[in-house]
């Protein structure tokens, strides 16, 4: 079946404009994540959803950064007033179920294929 | 001090050597590890995963995970070309859902 899809696939702007970068989870999946990843460093967490909250925003950097999941599908991470520091690569998991207060393990999170972001 | 090391490399081997990956993490209450593979400008694709200490093996994989030492491996036998890529080792707590990842070592089989 087809895996977690991200769009764009590279996103190229100018300091202080907007952006919004889009995942499409795998079908079914309830879990969905968003990591950053630097070059020659691993993902580092942002934020996750279980359904349509936001389970844990805590690696959200500051409030320029803001994601929602409307309809517990596919979620859309919002960068506002873009720095060159927030360039990277954006990558989205998801995941069957999820862990957290409901006592389940954690789940393998599948990863898509990432959105590439330079702010110029 | 970062809650996973992993030493970047990068790692450059023959085809047919046994490449043997390491982290070391601070945390004592993580109980669930993962390897990743990245190629290039591509996502994190899942290897292998444990949960608590012991050794799993899948084909040419192995992963081990010592908890009282903090430390895991991942062990790839009869390396190949295609195997050339970044590992990154993940961990996390059993009743949460981020993921800690290690910078990832940079992988080349040469043939």
């Amino acid at each position: 079946g087809a895996g977690v899809s991200q769009t764009p696939s590279n996103k190229v702007t100018e300091k202080g404009k907007y952006v919004e970068l889009r995942c499409d989870p795998i079908s079914g999946h309830t879990a969905l994540y968003w990591y950053r990843q630097s070059l020659g460093q691993g993902p580092e967490f942002l934020i996750y959803f279980q359904g349509t909250g936001a389970a844990d925003d805590s690696g959200l950097p500051n409030d320029r950064f803001f994601a929602v999941r409307p309809e517990g599908s596919v979620s859309t991470l919002k960068i506002q007033r873009t720095e060159r520091g927030d360039s990277a690569v954006y990558l989205c998991a998801s995941s069957l179920v999820g862990g957290g207060t409901s006592g389940y393990s954690t789940d393998t999170q599948y990863f898509g294929p990432g959105t590439r972001l330079t702010v110029l | 001090q970062k809650e996973v090391e992993q030493d970047p490399g990068p790692l450059s081997v023959p085809e047919g050597a046994i490449v043997s990956l390491n982290c070391t993490y601070s945390n004592s209450a993580f109980q669930y590890f993962m390897w990743y593979r990245q190629y290039s400008r591509k996502g994190p694709e899942l290897l292998m995963y444990t949960y608590s200490s012991g050794n799993k093996e899948d084909g040419r994989f192995t992963a081990q995970v010592d908890k009282s030492s903090k430390y895991i491996s991942l062990f790839i036998r009869d390396s190949q070309p295609s195997d050339s890529a970044t590992y990154l080792c993940a961990m996390s707590l059993i009743t949460g859902n981020q993921f800690y990842f290690g910078t990832g070592t940079s992988l080349t089989v040469i043939p």
